[in-house]
Formats: structure tokens, C-alpha cells, sequence
């Protein structure tokens, strides 16, 4: 399952399908990016960051990928379990603004059993 | 051991009336934020402290005001309080020099009547 569109909101997979959440960002001066997990009733949760340096990186079950010429970060998750079900948000950073984090407006992810 | 620690995890009080919301961390950071969560999940920060001095200060209205007494809490005072402050109120902290992630605390849910 994918969110193609960066207005949508929410994301319905199968359990054991592959996920992607999609986000754009807006600063072009941004160098460093976060994807955070927020269950229910709790904290932000970091899952994965990057640094403008790179295009890729894999954590597991967990893949962030950064594209800068169309200022695009996508988080993929493996094997979608049920306990993946979460908003997850994307957040931005400059360097030169210091520890500002811009956060993306986040994706609903559902996974059905 | 709880790494980020926001007290009280709910609170419900009337218009105009001052509160205080605390927040501790033990991870030996030296920067905290406050976030503000409105209904629609949109986070967005208000403040930042490093080593007890505030770095980062968004347009907030003045009835916000935090304090740092040392640089493992960042309490949040509100005078005054309003309808339109009802919202989840997270804390969280940070190494500041390179950026890194932010550790979220559980968040605090204000509710004003």
C-alpha cells in the first residue's frame, strides 16, 4: 500500500504487505530528516532519520528514502504487522536553524489482520 | 527508566485559571522543547531551552511561559487559559550540536472548559 497523494491523510494495508508513507517537504536548505511513529495515546517515537548526504538508508523492517531534487522522503515498512497501526510524521531540520524540527502533517496508518 | 517524563498526563481546568505542566528528562540532553498537538495531530514547537537558555521561542502568545531551573526540566506555565489552548502538550529533549532526534515524553492533554 501507498499514499501517492501528499493531502491524504490515512493509509489501509493488509498485514504482511509492504507500506509506503509519503511526504513532502519544503525547505530545499534542509539537511537532516526524521520519521517518527505516534501510537495512540503517546509520544512521537523516533524511528528512522537521514542526512541530506545520503539518499537511502535501512533500519529494520524500516527503509527511508530521500529524494532532494523534488524535496520527497518516504518511509517503507516491511512486512506491515498490526502493531505498526500509528500516525507517522516526517520532520525536517536546517542546520543553521539549530535544533528546529519542522514537522509534516502526518499519515494514519491502518493495518488489517 | 523513563527517558522523557511530563507530569500531570491529564489535566482539566477551567478558563482562566493558571497551570503548570512539568517535564524531566534523564537522558543527559542539554536542549528540551515544548510542542503543542492540536485536534488535528499538526505538532508544532513553542519553545526550546539549552543549558537552561531559551534558543527558540515561536509566536506564542504571552501567557506562555516556560522555565528551566536546570537543564533536565522544562516546566510550562499557562496563565490565564483559554478554550483554544485545549490540546496535547508534549515535552522532549535533544542533543543540539549536530542536530539529532528528539526524545518525546508521554504528553500532557489540556483540556479547558
Amino acid at each position: 500500500g501507498e499514499n501517492v497523494g501528499l493531502h491524504l491523510p490515512t493509509l489501509s494495508v493488509q498485514e504482511g504487505d509492504n507500506s509506503i508513507i509519503n511526504c513532502a517537504y519544503s525547505n530545499s536548505a534542509s539537511d537532516y530528516f526524521i520519521w517518527y511513529k505516534q501510537e495512540s495515546g503517546k509520544g512521537p517515537q523516533f524511528i528512522i532519520d537521514i542526512r541530506s548526504n545520503m539518499d537511502k538508508r535501512q533500519g529494520q523492517r524500516v527503509t527511508v528514502l530521500l529524494n532532494k531534487t523534488v524535496k520527497h522522503l518516504s518511509l517503507q515498512i516491511a512486512a506491515t504487522q498490526p502493531g505498526d497501526s500509528a500516525v507517522y510524521f516526517c520532520a525536517e531540520n536546517k542546520e543553521t536553524s539549530g535544533s528546529r524540527l519542522t514537522f509534516g502533517e502526518g499519515t494514519q496508518l491502518t493495518v488489517n489482520p | 527508566d523513563t527517558a522523557v517524563s511530563q507530569t500531570p498526563k491529564y489535566l482539566v481546568t477551567q478558563m482562566g485559571n493558571d497551570k503548570s505542566i512539568k517535564c524531566e528528562q534523564n537522558l543527559g540532553h542539554d536542549t528540551m522543547y515544548w510542542y503543542k498537538q492540536d485536534s488535528k495531530k499538526f505538532l508544532k514547537i513553542m519553545f526550546s531551552y539549552n543549558n537552561k537558555e531559551l534558543i527558540i521561542n515561536e509566536t506564542v502568545p504571552n501567557r506562555f511561559s516556560p522555565k528551566s531551573p536546570d537543564k533536565a526540566h522544562l516546566n510550562l506555565h499557562i496563565n490565564s487559559l483559554e478554550l483554544g489552548d485545549s490540546a496535547v502538550y508534549f515535552c522532549a529533549s535533544s542533543q543540539l550540536d549536530p542536530p539529532r532526534e528528539q526524545y518525546f515524553g508521554p504528553g500532557t492533554r489540556l483540556t479547558v472548559t
